[in-house]
């Protein structure tokens, strides 16, 4: 069974303190690992997709890399706008198109 | 204008009543999908259709059903409401590209509410 952990489940940073986020992965085949962000009482927004091991995808202050049982999401010098729940999901070869998401990582930066 | 779109925004009801939640999309996507999400949970798959005629049961749809009246229309069901059912209710869509992944846009939600 495909299964998603992310950590730590909540992070508060000073603006201006990079941190990252994990997850963590176990699936039959990866087609894709995607991040999302959610703001509070909003629906997810795609950030980014990585295939392959070793790819990395940035924008703005985010760059997520992957490697063959985790990726990273790292936020470099984050601002309170970055402020968000980010979520981890990831899609199997065999899934149809469907995602399993992570529970996510609630990110507070404070002014 | 919003290219996936949720009705209603918010809505309380009653245990046992049935209610429908409605979802309409402008991205021309095939692929549309129903989520619930509960804090702690995560997002989890209620159904999810491929197209108008092909409609799959995803994790967790006991004591849901859908109905795909059109290729950008995509109601779920509530046939008798119970309070575990109250939660945050999600529509997702994403595009067909064969030998591609699939990533998902996600509507605004319905905050569901059973007492």
């Amino acid at each position: 069974e495909d299964q998603v952990t992310q950590s730590p489940e909540a992070l508060r940073l000073q603006e201006g303190e990079s941190s990252s986020l994990n997850c963590s992965y176990t699936v039959s085949g990866l087609r894709g690992l995607f991040w999302y962000r959610q703001d509070p009482g909003k629906g997810p927004e795609f950030l980014f997709t990585l295939y392959s091991a070793g790819e990395e995808k940035e924008k703005e202050r985010l760059k997520a890399t992957l490697t063959k049982k985790e990726s990273f999401l790292h936020i470099t010098a984050p601002k309170p706008e970055d402020s968000a729940t980010y979520l981890c999901a990831v899609q199997a070869a065999d899934s149809w198109g469907k995602l399993q998401f992570g529970a996510g990582t609630q990110v507070v930066v404070t002014p | 204008d919003a290219d996936v779109t949720q009705t209603p925004r918010n809505r309380i009801t009653k245990t046992g009543k049935r209610i429908m939640l409605e979802c309409s999309q402008t991205k021309g996507h095939d692929r549309m999908y129903w989520y619930r999400q509960d804090p702690g949970l995560g997002l989890r798959l209620i159904y999810y259709s491929f197209d108008v005629k092909d409609i799959n049961k995803g994790e967790i749809s006991d004591g849901y059903s859908v109905s795909r009246q059109a290729q950008a229309k995509f109601s779920l069901s509530l046939e008798s409401a119970i309070p575990n059912q109250t939660a945050l209710y999600f529509c997702a869509t994403s595009p067909s590209r064969q030998g591609s992944s699939y990533e998902q846009y996600f509507g605004p939600g319905t905050r569901l509410t059973v007492t």
